[in-house]
């Protein structure tokens, strides 16, 4: 079964540092979003994407933020300068989206610790 | 903005007995999705409900969405140790209706005594 990846697993770095999140979304699907999640909490959306081009953002998605389609088959996010309130569990999705169907397959996850 | 509030926060249960998560949307839904969230896992789709009253079951798990598409249920029977996780509902919002985004409730987390 066709499964979304995510490297790395866990990222450590100090603040004020830039990490970059790997994903690879199901082949055939063409909107892809990133969440995150602070320990214990909800799942927080962070962004979506479409088409080559941001579609919307959550607050929580600053200029510090970016994402990046770089090949037909990564989708990136990149905190440019980590704060200690980006750790967190930083997962991908994607989806299909026509018409019938919006549910969204969840990667496994990078923790981030920022230290 | 549009918030899904779901309760209880936390349930525990002893094996065998029954349940229930409630999610309930400030305005109307197109539709709602459930996930599960295995500890240490991610969230795992489980179901979509996009019609008014709509009832839809996966074995132990009964799925509701209510007459006026603002609230939703899940509901398992006889809980297992295996259902042990958080149970997520979102629902989707749009911009211009060519994308989403799922907004998720807080979740419900369930633990079983064996």
């Amino acid at each position: 079964e066709p499964e979304v990846t995510q490297t790395p697993s866990h990222q450590v770095t100090q603040m004020g540092q830039e990490v970059i999140l790997r994903c690879v979304p199901i082949s055939n699907h063409l909107y892809f979003y990133w969440y995150r999640q602070i320990l214990g909490q909800k799942v927080e959306f962070l962004v979506s994407f479409y088409n080559n081009e941001i579609s919307e953002k959550s607050e929580i998605f600053d200029d510090q933020f970016s994402v990046e389609r770089p090949d037909g088959s990564n989708f990136t996010l990149k905190i440019r300068s980590t704060k200690l309130e980006d750790s967190a569990m930083y997962f991908c999705a994607s989806s299909l989206r026509d018409s019938s169907s919006y549910e969204q397959y969840f990667g496994p996850g990078t923790r981030l610790t920022v230290t | 903005g549009q918030q899904v509030m779901q309760i209880p926060q936390y349930q525990h249960v002893q094996e065998g007995e029954d349940f229930t998560t409630y999610c309930n949307s400030s305005t109307t839904l197109s539709n709602i999705q459930w996930y599960k969230q295995r500890p240490g896992g991610h969230p795992v789709f489980l179901i979509q409900l996009v019609k008014s009253g709509e009832v839809k079951k996966q074995k132990r798990l009964t799925f509701q969405f209510g007459e006026a598409k603002k609230n939703s249920s899940l509901h398992i029977t006889a809980t297992q140790t295996t259902d042990v996780g958080t149970y997520f509902c979102a629902g989707p919002f749009g911009s211009g209706g060519s994308n989403y985004k799922l907004t998720f409730g807080k979740g419900t987390l369930l633990t079983v005594n064996p």
